[in-house]
C-alpha cells in the first residue's frame, strides 16, 4: 500500500545551523500534511501543517515546503537549537471525497541531534 | 491549560489480564483517536471516534476495545486477546469530524504498557 516515508533516519547539526528534514509521500490524493516533533517519553507535538493547494508555509523558525510534482515534503528549521533535538514525523491525510475522518498516515521519523 | 491527559504514564499487565488506559481532553474536540507506537515504526491507528457514542476500528483493532460515552473521554482497554501489548500508546484528538477535513491532531504524552 501507499505510505509516507523519510529519506534520512538521522540528522546531526551544529547549533545555529539550519536543518532540513525530508519526507516522501506516494499518494497523489493526499491533500493535507503535518509535521510533528516528538521528544523522548512524550507524545508528538504539532509543529506546522500545509494543505495541498499551497507550496510553502512559514511558522516561527520553521518552514514547510510541498512539492507535489515529485511528492516531496520538507521541514526547514532555522537557527537550530539544542532544544530542537527530537524525532520529527511527517504525516499525510488522504482526502476521501468529503467523508474523510481525518485519518493520518505517519512516517517512521527522523532523529535530529543538535550539537552545542 | 487545555490539553489531553493520559493516565497512567506507566502500566504493567499480567498474563490474562485486561487493562484500561485513560484519555481525557478538555479541548472540546469532537474526534478522538488511539495509536500504538513501536520502535522504528510509524504510529498505527487502533480505534477512532468522530462523535459521542460512535467509534470505528482502525488498522490494528484486534485485541483492543474502546468506549465513547462522553465527549471528553475515550478510554482504551487492552484485552488478554492482544498477545503483544508491549508498546507506547498515544491518544489524540482533533476539532473536526468528517465535515471539517483538515485539522491537526493533538496528542497526549502517552502510556507505556509492559508485560509482567
Amino acid at each position: 500500500g501507499e505510505s509516507v516515508g523519510l529519506h534520512l533516519p538521522t540528522l546531526s547539526v551544529q547549533e545555529g545551523d539550519n536543518s532540513i528534514i525530508n519526507c516522501a509521500y506516494s499518494n497523489s490524493a493526499s491533500d493535507y500534511f503535518i509535521w510533528y516533533k516528538q521528544e523522548s517519553g512524550k507524545g508528538p507535538q504539532f509543529i506546522i501543517d500545509i494543505r495541498s493547494n499551497m507550496d510553502k508555509r512559514q511558522g516561527q523558525r520553521v518552514t514547510v515546503l510541498l512539492n507535489k510534482t515529485v511528492k516531496h515534503l520538507s521541514l526547514q528549521i532555522a537557527a537550530t537549537q539544542p532544544g530542537d533535538s527530537a524525532v520529527y514525523f511527517c504525516a499525510e491525510k488522504i482526502f476521501a471525497g468529503g467523508t474523510s475522518y481525518g485519518k493520518l498516515t505517519f512516517g517512521q521519523g527522523t532523529i535530529l541531534t543538535v550539537h552545542p | 491549560d487545555g490539553g489531553i491527559t493520559q493516565s497512567p504514564k506507566y502500566l504493567f499487565r499480567k498474563e490474562g489480564q485486561n487493562v484500561t488506559l485513560s484519555c481525557e481532553q478538555n479541548l472540546n474536540h469532537d474526534a478522538m483517536y488511539w495509536y500504538r507506537q513501536d520502535p522504528g515504526q510509524g504510529l498505527r491507528l487502533i480505534y477512532y471516534s468522530q462523535i459521542v457514542n460512535d467509534f470505528q476500528k482502525g488498522d490494528i483493532a484486534e485485541g483492543y476495545s474502546v468506549s465513547r460515552e462522553k465527549k471528553e473521554s475515550f478510554p482504551l482497554t487492552v484485552t488478554s486477546a492482544q498477545k503483544n501489548p508491549t508498546a507506547f500508546y498515544l491518544c489524540a484528538s482533533s476539532l473536526g469530524t468528517w465535515r471539517v477535513s483538515n485539522q491537526p491532531q493533538h496528542f497526549g504524552d502517552g502510556t507505556r504498557l509492559s508485560i509482567l
